[in-house]
């Protein structure tokens, strides 16, 4: 079965400060893939990225950045320098290769005050 | 590009009725899922098509909900006899395949759905 961990339900940061989400999955499969998407009050969830499980090399694009440890099953995200518009739900999922579906997290709120 | 398109965005309907909800897929997509997002179990898979192969249906919660798809682009899910149970937000993706190794899932923006 496969399983996915979003502990943190509501967050809510300073406009600039930092803002880490924790995912912690589970799953018996060798070849997984793993993926971030965010929610924004609109609902539509737009993909923000995804690792295979035979690649841990950690990646930062513009204000996001994502930390991958297959040795404690963990896909964290961290927002920098948050700003307004990062208010969202965000949720990390999980598919296995050959399994179409995506197994989601129960999301984490993030509010951003100004 | 217009990405996925779902309708309508809000449904109501009374307990008892049978209700139709629309995905239009992103253009040369073949594979298209269904998902709902409801409080209690969060983001839930429901059905999924690849092309003409015949459909995963193993997330479908009960025989009340089927989905149809259409000359391998638009689909319909269709809830028969709705319960208050099913409220919920009805989410649609599509992809350009059903490999997740070489596809990425997008989504439109749902239909929520409200059963009074």
């Amino acid at each position: 079965a496969q399983k996915v961990t979003q502990a943190q339900t509501e967050i809510s940061v300073v406009e600039k400060e930092d803002v880490t989400l924790d995912c912690v999955y589970e799953t018996r499969d060798t070849t997984y893939y793993l993926f971030w998407y965010k929610q924004p009050p609109s609902g539509e969830l737009v993909f923000l990225i995804r690792r295979n499980s035979f690649d841990e090399q950690n990646e930062i694009s513009g204000r996001y950045s994502w930390n991958f440890q297959k040795s404690t099953s963990s896909f964290n995200f961290t927002i920098t320098a948050s700003q307004v518009v990062d208010s969202a739900v965000y949720f990390c999922a999980l598919s296995s290769y050959g399994n179409n579906r995506l197994a989601f997290g129960k999301g984490n709120q993030v509010v951003v005050i100004p | 590009g217009a990405g996925v398109s779902q309708s309508p965005s809000n449904k109501v309907t009374e307990k008892g009725k049978d209700v139709e909800l629309r995905c239009d897929p992103i253009s040369g997509h073949t594979a298209l899922y269904w998902y709902r997002q409801s409080l209690g179990q969060g983001l839930e898979f429901l059905i999924y098509f690849q092309g003409n192969s015949a459909p995963d249906k193993s997330g479908l919660p009960s025989d009340r909900f089927s989905a149809e798809r259409t000359g391998g682009s638009v689909s319909t899910l269709t809830i028969q006899r709705t319960q208050q149970e099913d409220s919920a937000v009805y989410l649609c993706a599509s992809s350009t395949s059903g490999t997740v190794a070489k596809n990425i899932q997008y989504f439109g923006a749902g239909t929520r759905l409200s059963v009074l």
